[in-house]
């Protein structure tokens, strides 16, 4: 089955520095990969994904890269703040056995603390 | 919509009771999935459904653990007998194969096990 690795697990920054966050996946036949931010207490919510026909996918102050020959993907955080402290998962995903939906696995996750 | 929903948010019981986990996904959604968080193994994907079908259950722990889904709006996640390993957050997701947020997975805000 898959494997998702993410590295690190823990990363502390100071506000307004950059964070980034990366991935490497097992399974050649995943080709969905989102990430999900989940708040102390929260529920994990999605905040971008990117497609295996895309090398980089940008929201404001988040993107994501991919490089599927090396089977890895990054997720970059700028101008860092206060409020971006979470943990953030990534996921590698393929189609699953029915067709239809991506189902993910899940890395380990990586716990951001940006000090202010 | 208000989301996927579950319930209890929160179930404290002892060993060897039965627990039953109670889910709501986004009408509509077609995909249903039962996640398990903890500190030691992270988020993991116990079972998913398809419309109201059993796709994948390889990540149910053991034959203590079953999930059911009667019709689209209702699943349930049962643990009989239960065990103190078994003390997580469970989440329940849901997902929709089509349109601009398709494969998006929809947390919901999970219930938190405790088993004495």
């Amino acid at each position: 089955g898959e494997n998702v690795e993410q590295h690190p697990s823990t990363l502390s920054v100071q506000e307004g520095d950059s964070a980034v966050i990366k991935c490497t996946y097992s399974d050649s036949a995943s080709n969905y990969f989102p990430w999900y931010k989940q708040e102390l207490g929260k529920r994990p919510q999605l905040i971008i994904d990117i497609r295996s026909n895309v090398g980089e996918k940008k929201d404001q102050r988040i993107a994501v890269t991919l490089n599927k020959t090396a089977k890895h993907f990054s997720l970059h955080i700028t101008e860092t703040q206060p409020e971006d402290s979470a943990v953030y998962f990534c996921a590698a995903s393929k189609v699953g056995a029915s067709g239809g939906s991506y189902i993910p696995t899940f890395g380990r996750g990586t716990s951001l603390i940006v000090h202010p | 919509d208000a989301g996927v929903i579950q319930s209890p948010r929160h179930e404290v019981t002892e060993m060897g009771q039965e627990v039953t986990l109670r889910c709501k996904p986004i009408s509509g959604h077609d995909y249903l999935f039962w996640y398990r968080q903890t500190m030691m193994r992270g988020l993991e994907l116990l079972i998913y459904f398809n419309n109201n079908v059993p796709i994948d259950d390889s990540g149910m722990p053991e034959d203590r653990f079953s999930a059911k889904m009667p019709n689209a709006s209702f699943s349930t996640l049962k643990i009989q007998p239960s065990e103190p390993r078994d003390s997580a957050v469970y989440f329940c997701a849901s997902s929709f194969v089509a349109g601009p947020h398709r494969d998006t997975q929809y947390f919901g805000p999970g219930t938190r096990l405790t088993v004495l």
